[in-house]
């Protein structure tokens, strides 16, 4: 069975801090995706990762998926209250078949 | 497109009453998906469609769980019947292909009593 842990998995900081958020993973996955989810909606895509040690960046998110495609990070730079929710990494396995396996997810409070 | 939409938004019902979640994903979206939430055990992939057929179903967790895609444009996920365990919230999603990205409904939220 494939698992994807997250870590950490709470997280409380201050408006303008830094954090990184882990996606791991004993298998390979053939993409990864990045999800947030605020409270009261369902999770919306972020950012998808297909190439072992790509980087992504949106705005001051940083996605990097590894390089032997296990397992990836969230890096957020300067975190504002905006950015609080669940944040949740999903990866595919190899064939066109396989579901998506969605991580044990990582909450994110910003306090301003 | 209005996206995916689930119905009811919330649902409040005593132990033993039947329950049912409605879907409509995404026009053209040929994968769906229905999911649990709960804050124990995170999100939990219940079943999933494929072209309106059911692909994986290991997720429902016991009998008193169905599921059923009569048409590209609505599913059920019907709960017979309905414990106190059950309540989480549902989410319903769809995609254009099994693995790519997965639309979300809002969701629904099940309290049983």
């Amino acid at each position: 069975t494939q698992l994807l842990e997250q870590s950490p998995q709470f997280l409380s900081i201050q408006e303008g801090e830094n954090l990184t958020v882990y996606c791991n993973s004993s298998s390979v996955f053939s993409s990864l995706q990045w999800y947030r989810q605020e409270p009261g909606e369902g999770p919306v895509l972020l950012v998808t990762v297909v190439t072992g040690g790509e980087v992504k960046k949106l705005k001051r998110l940083t996605f990097q998926f590894g390089d032997a495609r296990k397992d990836s990070s969230l890096h957020i730079t300067a975190a504002q209250p905006g950015d609080t929710g669940l944040y949740l990494c999903a990866g595919a396995g190899s064939l066109s078949t396989d579901k998506l396996i969605f991580g044990t997810g990582t909450r994110l409070q910003v306090f301003p | 497109d209005a996206g995916v939409i689930q119905s009811p938004r919330h649902e409040v019902t005593e132990m033993g009453q039947e329950v049912t979640l409605r879907c409509k994903p995404i026009s053209g979206h040929n994968s769906l998906f229905w999911y649990r939430q709960t804050m124990m055990r995170g999100l939990e992939l219940l079943i999933y469609f494929n072209n309106n057929v059911p692909i994986d179903d290991s997720g429902m967790p016991e009998d008193r769980f169905s599921a059923k895609m009569p048409n590209a444009s609505f599913s059920t996920l019907k709960i017979q019947p309905s414990e106190p365990r059950d309540s989480a919230v549902y989410f319903c999603a769809s995609s254009f292909a099994v693995h790519t990205e997965a639309f979300f409904g809002q969701g629904t939220r099940l309290t049983v009593v």
